[in-house]
């Protein structure tokens, strides 16, 4: 079965902190994969997709950063932490034949 | 990439169908309309997708129309635990960019 992992599911860093969030998928190869994120009361911004392995389109520019490093993991970074960042981070993915769509549980990043 | 215009917000009573229109006049002929909702708190859900054709699943129906600029989310019998953001979506497998417009708010009253 199709299943997709986020750790942690929720986070608490003071600003200036770094920040690594990882997805990875289990049941495909070579998804699309993606990194929304969703502030309080707000809708779904796209902030980086990748289309395979070392592929990264950035949607936002910010201080964030990602990286695919293999098929089924996708990670999200940043240097320093800003208040702004506060937010539901989501990862999700696509299955390139059948466009099959799956969201992953999502982290709940504070930033204090 | 297609851009999608939904009404903010909609009421519909329990029992009743709910239907969410979408517009997507811009799409281009290799673009699928996916459809999702979001239950506060949790990450969206997949509901249906679909090309050209109506599609029915065990959830909803999705009617497109024949130009294709426009569709429709059936949710036949509403209940009360279909109150959720929905989110009318165009993906295009070439670019596989995939943006979430604001949505429609769904309140299904009692």
């Amino acid at each position: 079965s199709q299943t997709i992992h986020q750790w942690p599911a929720t986070l608490v860093q003071p600003v200036g902190s770094p920040l690594s969030l990882e997805c990875t998928v289990e049941g495909t190869s070579n998804p699309n994969l993606y990194w929304y994120r969703q502030a309080a009361g707000r809708g779904l911004q796209l902030l980086f997709y990748s289309v395979g392995i070392g592929q990264i389109s950035s949607e936002v520019p910010q201080n964030l950063s990602a990286s695919r490093p293999q098929d089924r993991q996708f990670i999200l970074s940043s240097k320093k932490l800003l208040l702004s960042d506060s937010g539901f981070y989501l990862c999700a993915w696509i299955r390139k034949s059948s466009y099959e769509q799956y969201f992953g549980p999502g982290t709940r990043l504070t930033v204090t | 990439d297609a851009k999608t215009t939904q009404p903010t917000s909609m009421d519909c009573a329990e029992g009743r169908a709910a239907n969410l229109p979408c517009n997507h006049s811009t799409i281009s002929g290799n673009e699928y309309v996916y459809w999702y909702r979001q239950i506060h708190s949790q990450g969206p859900q997949y509901i249906i997708h679909g090309l050209k054709n109506n599609e029915t699943n065990e959830m909803a129906s999705l009617i497109i129309t024949e130009d294709r600029k426009s569709s429709t989310l059936i949710l036949p019998h509403a209940t009360l635990r279909d109150t959720a953001v929905y989110y009318c979506i165009v993906y295009s497998g070439n670019t596989g960019k995939l943006i979430f417009g604001q949505g429609t708010t769904l309140q299904v009253k009692p």
